[in-house]
């Protein structure tokens, strides 16, 4: 069946270092990818978004790369502050789907 | 201006209870979403509306039944509530079918 990412695992990053998480996905069909970022008590936050026809996007401190080869893909955040620790989603969807298929979330904490 | 905001924010209730969560955006988005959040922080989806109509209705107990009045709002309601059911809940919408969703901050459901 369709899975994306990978049961809470934790990313412990020193401020001001570069953090990667990484989300796996299994359906072929997906085209469009999001990153979400879930501080305590809030509800997801979109983060940002690429579609299957590129490979990277940058945003600000953030990229994304995809490699639909080994249908993978990575939110590197750059020089990592104390305000993005919080739980990092995956989420995918299909061109004529109607919802999206989350990962199972990578917790980050960022050490002063 | 809150975009998508859903109340209670916090539901202490025995088991047997019936309950309703409410929710409402002002986007302007056509499609509304109910997600559940287990304690693992899993995001799941329910169900999902489009301009009042049901278009994902996923493995849910029949005691989950949503009602969407209008296109900006869409309540869900939970019959004969069981301790399982504790979880955190979140309304989302989106513009356009599975895509970017927003989302609110959440009702945490505590059955005792």
């Amino acid at each position: 069946g369709e899975s994306v990412g990978l049961h809470l695992p934790t990313l412990s990053v020193q401020e001001g270092d570069n953090s990667i998480i990484n989300c796996a996905y299994s359906n072929s069909a997906s085209d469009y990818f999001i990153w979400y970022k879930q501080e305590s008590g809030k509800g997801p936050q979109f983060i940002i978004d690429i579609r299957s026809n590129m490979d990277k996007r940058q945003g600000q401190r953030v990229t994304v790369l995809l490699n639909k080869t080994v249908k993978h893909l990575s939110l590197q955040i750059a020089a990592t502050q104390p305000g993005d620790s919080a739980v990092y989603f995956c989420a995918e969807t299909q061109a004529a789907g109607n919802k999206l298929t989350f990962g199972g979330g990578t917790r980050v904490l960022v050490k002063p | 201006d809150t975009a998508v905001s859903q109340t209670p924010k916090y539901l202490v209730t025995q088991m047997g209870n019936d309950k309703s969560i409410k929710c409402e955006q002002n986007l302007g988005h056509d499609t509304m979403y109910w997600y559940k959040q287990d304690s693992k922080k899993f995001l799941k989806i329910m169900f999902s509306y489009n301009n009042k109509e049901l278009i994902i209705n996923e493995t849910v107990p029949n005691r989950f039944s949503p009602k969407s009045p209008d296109k900006a709002h869409l309540n869900l309601h939970i019959n004969s509530l069981e301790l399982g059911d504790s979880a955190v809940y979140f309304c989302a919408s989106s513009q356009d079918r599975g895509r970017v969703h927003t989302f609110g901050s959440g009702t945490r459901l505590t059955v005792v």
